[in-house]
């Protein structure tokens, strides 16, 4: 079955710099790969997603870029803002089965 | 539209006993998937019901059961409570399934003891 690995576990930046999240999936068939914020005390959100039949997805400061080679995947975020302070979900998903990295908390020092 | 909803919002059961969590899909959502969060592990897939059939399972025990209902909401039962099913427990709507946006409802905290 589909295994995805989110790397890293904690990321600290200072506000304005950017924050880079890497994941990695094991099903070459895995089609769509999603990324979900969640706030402390709140329910995931979908920020940005991607299919495979895409290299890269941009929205404002946030950017994900697929490798389907490498089988990896990124989140990008530029001009980090202390409200991105959260923990980062990547996703791999095969039909309707989504499988999760373990997350990445990130903080964004003021 | 009303968000996705889930009752109760805190449980706390003991060891052996058992809970029935409900999940009420966005209307007009037709998957619900369930989802266990716990710390260490993130965001695990339990199953997803898409027109009151189980299409997908994940990698648990045969304690953990679900079903969902005409009207799309859901149902997922854990049997023979342990302690280490103490976790958040999600579970999230989509429109038909597939791959899409996924709408989280708030969860029902669940603490065995």
């Amino acid at each position: 079955g589909e295994n995805v690995e989110q790397h890293p576990s904690t990321l600290s930046v200072q506000e304005g710099d950017s924050a880079v999240i890497k994941c990695t999936y094991s099903d070459s068939a895995s089609n769509y790969f999603p990324w979900y914020k969640q706030e402390l005390g709140k329910r995931p959100q979908l920020i940005i997603d991607i299919r495979s039949n895409v290299g890269e997805k941009k929205d404002q400061r946030i950017a994900v870029t697929l490798n389907k080679t490498a089988k990896h995947f990124s989140l990008h975020i530029t001009e980090t803002q202390p409200e991105d302070s959260a923990v980062y979900f990547c996703a791999g998903s095969l039909r309707e089965k989504l499988v999760f990295g373990k997350g990445t908390k990130l903080t964004v020092n003021p | 539209k009303a968000g996705v909803t889930q009752t109760p919002r805190y449980l706390i059961k003991t060891r052996g006993q058992q809970v029935t969590l409900s999940c009420s899909p966005i209307s007009g959502h037709r998957s619900v998937s369930w989802y266990q969060q716990t710390p260490g592990q993130g965001l695990q897939f339990l199953f997803e019901y898409f027109s009151e059939t189980q299409r997908n399972k994940g990698n648990f025990p045969g304690r953990f059961s679900g079903r969902q209902f005409s009207n799309s909401r859901s149902e997922m039962n854990v049997s023979t409570l342990e302690l280490g099913d103490s976790a958040l427990y999600l579970c999230a709507s989509t429109l038909a399934g597939g791959q899409g946006e996924q709408f989280f409802g708030p969860g029902t905290r669940l603490t065995v003891l």
